[in-house]
């Protein structure tokens, strides 16, 4: 039972480049999410989904975009890159609205120069 | 709206010493609490929960959390630290929303 991963686990990119960050979880759960970490600011929600094939926007979704094609796939996709970017993308899934616990990926470190 | 706080990013304590973070919450419902740690390049891990019911909370390597809605607080205690507790500790609240509210995070330094 891998849990949930992502891929890639870094990436450095040029200003404008885009990429897809790639969530996946096994564990037939419902609700996934997409946060940012970065120092001082704690974990912020970009994005989540409730289910298959629908998506909302968290506290900070601007220069994101994500789908949920698939109950167990969540992407985040960055279209033009920005250093204001740089940071730590964690995934997590749970359950349900009323899940007692979040699963976390263990992250992707992306660098935007 | 809903909010976490976390009172001190930085928190030093010595090897065996009582071990205490600190967190408060803000919400117009009762709120679901969580304590998650992250160690270095890692994801974060569920320490422990209030859902309902009892409202001092045992979690996994020692730690507990006590609910105390008239302070609308939930912080984070160990009696004996070791020096294995040193990481990143995030207080979470879920409340009335489809998602996790964090908070900023304690830096917990654990000196031999």
């Amino acid at each position: 039972n891998a849990g949930v991963t992502q891929t890639p686990k870094f990436r450095v990119l040029k200003t404008g480049q885009s990429m897809t960050l790639l969530c996946a979880q096994d564990m037939n759960h419902e609700y996934m999410y997409w946060y940012r970490q970065d120092p001082g600011m704690g974990l912020r929600l970009i994005h989540y989904s409730v289910g298959e094939g629908t998506t909302a926007k968290g506290e900070v979704p601007d220069g994101y975009n994500v789908s949920r094609l698939k109950k167990q796939n969540f992407l985040l996709g960055l279209e033009s890159a920005a250093p204001s970017q740089t940071s730590v993308y964690f995934c997590a899934s749970s359950y349900s609205r009323y899940s007692t616990e979040a699963f976390f990926g263990q992250g992707t470190r992306l660098t935007v120069v | 709206a809903q909010s976490v706080t976390q009172l001190g990013s930085h928190v030093s304590v010595s090897e065996g010493a009582l071990v205490l973070l600190r967190c408060n919450y803000s919400s117009s419902v009762p709120p679901y609490l969580f304590w998650y740690v992250q160690y270095p390049n890692q994801g974060l891990q569920l320490l422990l929960k209030y859902t309902t019911g009892a409202t001092l909370v045992k979690g996994i390597n020692g730690f507990e959390a006590e609910f105390k809605k008239s302070e609308t607080s939930f912080h984070l205690t160990k009696p004996s630290a070791h020096m294995s507790d040193a990481a990143e500790y995030f207080c979470a609240a879920l409340a009335g929303a489809n998602n996790l509210f964090f908070g900023t995070g304690t830096r917990l330094t654990v000196i031999p």
